[in-house]
């Protein structure tokens, strides 16, 4: 077995401020994605990368900046944080894109004063 | 994005019913899966589908491709069964229903 590790679980930052998200594999997956779910909505893809050094754009990625620094790693920036938002990051990964069963990390909760 | 509808937005239950948690989609998909939420938790993957029908303890899932819908049945509802159900189809990558929200009363 293995596990996805997503750091931080909270956090807290101003308006405007420049926030990144971190995560972690150890299945030795190919591919690995970033979703957002906000409260009570299903999730939707903001970046996923096939392999390492892949980028891809998912329906979501205005305002986001991705960087997949190695196999096993898969950060997600927030370019310019949003007044009064809230909502969780979540990582993904899975062995191969397409047909292939997705594992996800516990999330990070956002929250914008 | 693809469109992904589910049915019904919430559920709730007295123990020991059954539940059936629909999914329609717009366009034919690769496969199926089904995810497992509780409240401020991870989601557990409980099915991966292409097609047809698949059973893992109380839980049933059916896809039929061509009429564009999946299913979830639950049989002998528990609390602990709890949570939102979410349905995703695979595009080569997956997009999310809304979810069906279950809660179980003891």
């Amino acid at each position: 077995g293995g596990i996805i590790t997503q750091t931080p679980k909270f956090l807290i930052g101003q308006e405007g401020q420049k926030l990144t998200l971190k995560c972690q594999q150890n299945f030795n997956h190919d591919t690995m994605y970033w979703y957002r779910q906000d409260s009570g909505k299903g999730l939707r893809l903001i970046y996923y990368s096939i392999t390492e050094n892949d980028l891809q754009k998912g329906d979501l990625s205005e305002g986001y900046d991705a960087s997949r620094e190695k196999k096993s790693s898969f950060s997600l920036t927030v370019t310019s944080a949003q007044k009064n938002e809230m909502a969780v990051f979540l990582c993904a990964s899975s062995m191969h894109i397409s047909n292939e069963r997705l594992f996800f990390g516990h999330g990070t909760k956002l929250s914008v004063l | 994005g693809q469109q992904v509808q589910q049915s019904p937005a919430s559920l709730v239950l007295q123990e020991g019913e059954n539940a059936e948690l629909q999914c329609n989609f717009s366009t034919s998909l690769n496969s199926m899966q089904w995810f497992y939420q509780r409240p401020g938790g991870s989601l557990v993957s409980l099915f991966y589908n292409p097609s047809g029908t698949k059973h893992s303890g109380r839980l049933t899932s059916t896809t039929v491709i061509k009429e564009r819908r999946s299913s979830l049945h639950i049989s002998s509802s528990q609390t602990t069964d709890s949570g939102t159900y979410l349905c995703a189809p695979n595009y080569n990558v997956l997009y999310f229903g809304s979810g069906t929200k279950l809660t179980v009363e003891p």
